[in-house]
Formats: structure tokens, C-alpha cells, sequence
């Protein structure tokens, strides 16, 4: 089964307002990590943020990790068309040599 | 561009056949990472090389294997292909981070070849 679920499956929203997706996952781990995946293409790398940090921003993206919770959320603030794409989190796991990726979730953004 | 490449972009087969995927890694990246990308399963972890040697295993079948050559490239090679193994298959590559064992940083991942199989 997947470690990390993303939440919602798919969001549409308007152009220039925040996009808020969350992810859950189930053990401990040693990192989260978001990715995003335009239609077919590859994953590309957004941010890392490791356990023992709380909240990390790069550009127009705010990601938070609640390690209590084992949850985390990924934030996209003003929102443009070209956001349109899947966003996967992916969990690299104490002592584990791989990342488990979540589900995703399709964003949608209209102009 | 993420500096990975992976062959070929696109594949169609008929079932039963094998084919051969390949990637090469970013320069510099000793990690290989293979994952399948279907629209039921997800994106499914299959299976990690570290600098030619085997590190971790997902749910790879056994019609599947892998191999990362001295070069650090890697293949992926698909035997008795059956109609669900029709899906997206990306490498990914990545730098072990320092001298912490089991620890995954940023993966660059491929374009993907996509396999249809008939």
C-alpha cells in the first residue's frame, strides 16, 4: 500500500487564489518530499523538508510537516495556469532507500 | 531537463514478448531508481541500484529485472509482457545523501517510456 495519500484526488480553483493539498502518511520518516508531474511527463523535485523541520517556503510554495500528525500540507500561493499539473508527496522512510509516493492531486487552475 | 535519459520514449509490444528499457543518470549520481506508473496502482516503487549493486526491492514481479552496469547506467528488462504491464516506466536518479545510509534526497527523474502492450 502507498505510505503517503494525498487529499483532495483533484482540486479546481481560479486563478490567483492559494491552493492548499495535504498528504497523509503512515510511519515514520526521515523526509517528505513534494513533487509535480505536468500531463505524461516526468516528476520534477519541489522541496524537501526533513523531519525535525516544521515549515519550509520556496517561491510561491509553503510546505508545512507535522510529524505528530504525520501529515503534511503544500501551499501555492497566487496560482497561475501554467500550476496546472499532479502534485505527489513522497516519503523517504527511516532507514529505507527508497521514496513511496503517494495518489496525487490534480490541480486545476483556471484562467 | 533533468539530465536523465531514458529509452526508448515509447514502446508498443504484443503480450508475451521482453523488452529492454534503459536509462542513463544524471551525471555524477550513483542511485537508479526504476518506478511504474499506471492509472490504478500509482506511481510503484520497483527497484533501487547503488554504484552497480542491488539496495532495495519494491513490488518488482519476477517476468522483471534490472541490472546498473559499471557506466551507471541502467536497464530494465520485462519479460512475458501481459496487457497490465502496459504503463509508464520512469528511472530516476539521485546522490545518496553524504554517508548516511538509507537516506533518500531529491530524485531527478526521466521522461518516462511509455510500453503498450497488446
Amino acid at each position: 500500500s502507498q505510505q503517503g495519500e494525498e487529499d483532495p484526488q483533484a482540486l479546481s480553483i481560479q486563478e490567483g487564489e492559494n491552493a492548499t493539498m495535504n498528504c497523509s502518511y503512515k510511519t515514520s520518516i526521515n523526509n517528505l518530499q513534494w513533487y509535480r508531474q505536468n500531463s505524461g511527463r516526468g516528476l520534477v523535485h519541489l522541496i524537501l523538508i526533513r523531519s525535525n523541520e516544521r515549515e519550509k517556503h520556496s517561491g510561491r510554495l509553503r510546505v508545512t510537516l507535522d510529524t505528530s500528525k504525520k501529515s503534511s500540507s503544500l501551499l501555492i500561493t497566487a496560482s497561475r495556469a501554467a500550476d496546472t499539473a499532479s502534485y505527489f508527496c513522497a516519503t523517504g522512510a527511516l532507514r529505507a532507500q527508497k521514496l513511496v509516493f503517494g495518489q496525487g492531486t490534480r490541480l486545476t487552475i483556471n484562467p | 531537463d533533468s539530465g536523465v535519459t531514458q529509452t526508448p520514449k515509447h514502446l508498443i509490444t504484443a503480450t508475451g514478448q521482453r523488452v529492454t528499457l534503459r536509462c542513463s543518470p544524471r551525471s555524477g549520481d550513483l542511485s537508479v531508481y526504476w518506478y511504474q506508473q499506471s492509472l490504478d496502482q500509482g506511481l510503484q516503487f520497483l527497484i533501487q541500484y547503488y554504484n552497480g549493486e542491488e539496495r532495495a526491492k519494491g513490488n518488482i514481479l519476477e517476468r522483471f529485472s534490472a541490472q546498473q552496469f559499471p557506466d551507471l547506467h541502467s536497464e530494465l528488462n520485462l519479460s512475458s509482457l501481459e496487457l497490465g504491464d502496459s504503463a509508464l516506466y520512469f528511472c530516476a536518479s539521485s546522490v545518496v545523501q553524504g554517508a548516511l545510509a538509507g537516506v533518500t534526497g531529491e530524485l531527478f527523474f526521466g521522461e518516462g517510456s511509455r510500453l503498450t502492450v497488446l
